[in-house]
């Protein structure tokens, strides 16, 4: 089967770096995605990792420890956008991805 | 357009009605997938399609729903005898393949609400 964990919200002041963590359980791994969803609206892709490692884009970046399961979204200086929820989404075969509940970041001035 | 498009963006309807909901996919995505999203929750895998392949139906969560892609484009989401429980945003995404990286394009959903 399949398992995913990341905490369901966190809270950051503006300016700030703030890590989203994800840990997951599947069978046959490709990678990880990272999505971004504002509230009433549809989730954009930010982020895909297939090899381990960090993936940098402008101020965000997303980490992959296939060996631990474990993957993480970091992003720096934060901006009062970038209150959304987050989704991590491993890719697993030929099949969907899988969402989680997801995590809730409020960026506070 | 160039995203996904979803019809109608907002769904109001009684308990017992049937519904349909349109999903019309990025031109030249092979892969189209169904979600569903309850207020504050993340997203429900209900069904996807890759290409002339059989449906993978497994998160429909009973025989009412069911889905079909019509010359591996457009999509249509139905919902039977529908139920207060079935009120939540349903969204639709596509991609070139789903054995790829290639991201999944959402659209941007339709509120169903049942009253």
């Amino acid at each position: 089967g399949q398992s995913l964990e990341q905490p369901s919200e966190v809270t950051a002041v503006e300016g700030a770096i703030v890590q989203i963590n994800c840990t997951y359980q599947t069978s046959g791994f490709y990678g990880l995605s990272w999505y971004q969803q504002h509230d009433g609206g549809a989730p954009t892709f930010l982020s895909y990792n297939a090899l381990d490692g960090l993936e940098e884009t402008g101020r965000f970046s997303s980490f992959l420890s296939r060996s631990d399961s474990y993957g993480y979204l970091l992003l720096q200086e934060l901006q009062m956008k970038d209150s959304a929820s987050y989704f991590c989404a491993p890719r697993s075969g030929n099949t969907p991805l899988v969402f989680g509940k997801g995590t809730r970041l409020s960026v506070i001035a | 357009g160039a995203g996904v498009s979803q019809s109608p963006s907002n769904k109001v309807t009684e308990k017992g009605k049937d519904v349909e909901l349109r999903c019309d996919p990025i031109s030249g995505h092979t892969a189209l997938y169904w979600y569903r999203q309850s207020l504050g929750q993340g997203l429900e895998f209900l069904i996807y399609f890759q290409g002339n392949s059989a449906p993978d139906k497994s998160g429909l969560p009973s025989d009412r729903f069911s889905a079909e892609r019509t010359g591996g484009s457009v999509s249509t989401l139905t919902i039977q005898r529908t139920q207060q429980e079935d009120s939540a945003v349903y969204l639709c995404a596509s991609s070139g393949t789903a054995a790829s990286a290639q991201p999944q394009h959402f659209g941007d959903g339709t509120r169903l609400s049942i009253l």
